[in-house]
């Protein structure tokens, strides 16, 4: 079974500060692929970042990092410099061999100006 | 120039009734979705179709029927409509094969029942 757990539903960061959003996954299967979508109010789903599972190395866009931790099943998002724009729904997701597209149950970052 | 358009952008229907929503993406993709995203704002996937072939199709009740015409559309048609199907619906399209590719998604539907 593949699925994907967000264990924060909501958190809060100050401006410029940095925040870490946490998630977890399982899956079977050796080959799949992770993701951070945001979800500003306008409900439009916006890739944040993407992760190969095959690959070590933790993937960066700019002021949006990952730390995969393959062995935990771990895949927390970190933003650093936070800013108000920020301020959304963020969903972890994970992709299977088959295309399957499965998402956690999302954190709702506020950003305190 | 939208990848993936979705209409309508908003459904008011009441109960009993059927209706469709329609979804077109430009992007050239193989494989299209339907997800529902409830109150909660849980996102949960109902249908898959890679090239016109249905892949996925998680427990959804029967009254949901995805039809696609060709690859560029997947459209849901809703039989009987219940309270508990209001919520708001996203199509998305992403490669064949998938793999680190993003998914693209239409701006959601959101239908309320009443």
């Amino acid at each position: 079974a593949q699925t994907v757990t967000q264990s924060q539903p909501e958190m809060s960061v100050q401006e410029a500060e940095t925040v870490t959003l946490s998630c977890t996954y399982d899956t079977s299967e050796s080959d799949y692929y992770l993701f951070w979508y945001k979800q500003p109010p306008s409900r439009q789903m916006i890739l944040v970042i993407r992760q190969e599972a095959y690959k070590q190395q933790n993937a960066t866009e700019n002021r949006f990092s990952v730390n995969f931790q393959k062995a935990a099943k771990s895949f927390s998002l970190k933003i650093s410099d936070s800013q108000l724009g920020d301020a959304a729904m963020y969903f972890c997701a994970s992709r299977s061999a088959t295309n399957k597209l499965i998402f956690g149950t999302g954190t709702l970052l506020a950003v305190q100006p | 120039d939208t990848a993936v358009s979705q209409t309508p952008k908003y459904l008011v229907t009441q109960m009993g009734n059927d209706k469709s929503i329609k979804c077109e993406q430009n992007l050239g993709h193989d494989t299209m979705y339907w997800y529902k995203q409830d109150s909660k704002k849980f996102l949960k996937i109902m249908f898959s179709y890679n090239n016109k072939e249905l892949i996925i199709n998680e427990t959804v009740p029967n009254r949901f029927s995805p039809k696609s015409p060709d690859k560029a559309h997947l459209n849901l048609h809703i039989n009987s409509l219940e309270l508990g199907d209001s919520a708001v619906y996203f199509c998305a399209s992403s490669p064949r094969g998938g793999g680190d590719t993003e998914a693209f998604f239409g701006q959601g539907t959101r239908l309320t029942v009443v």
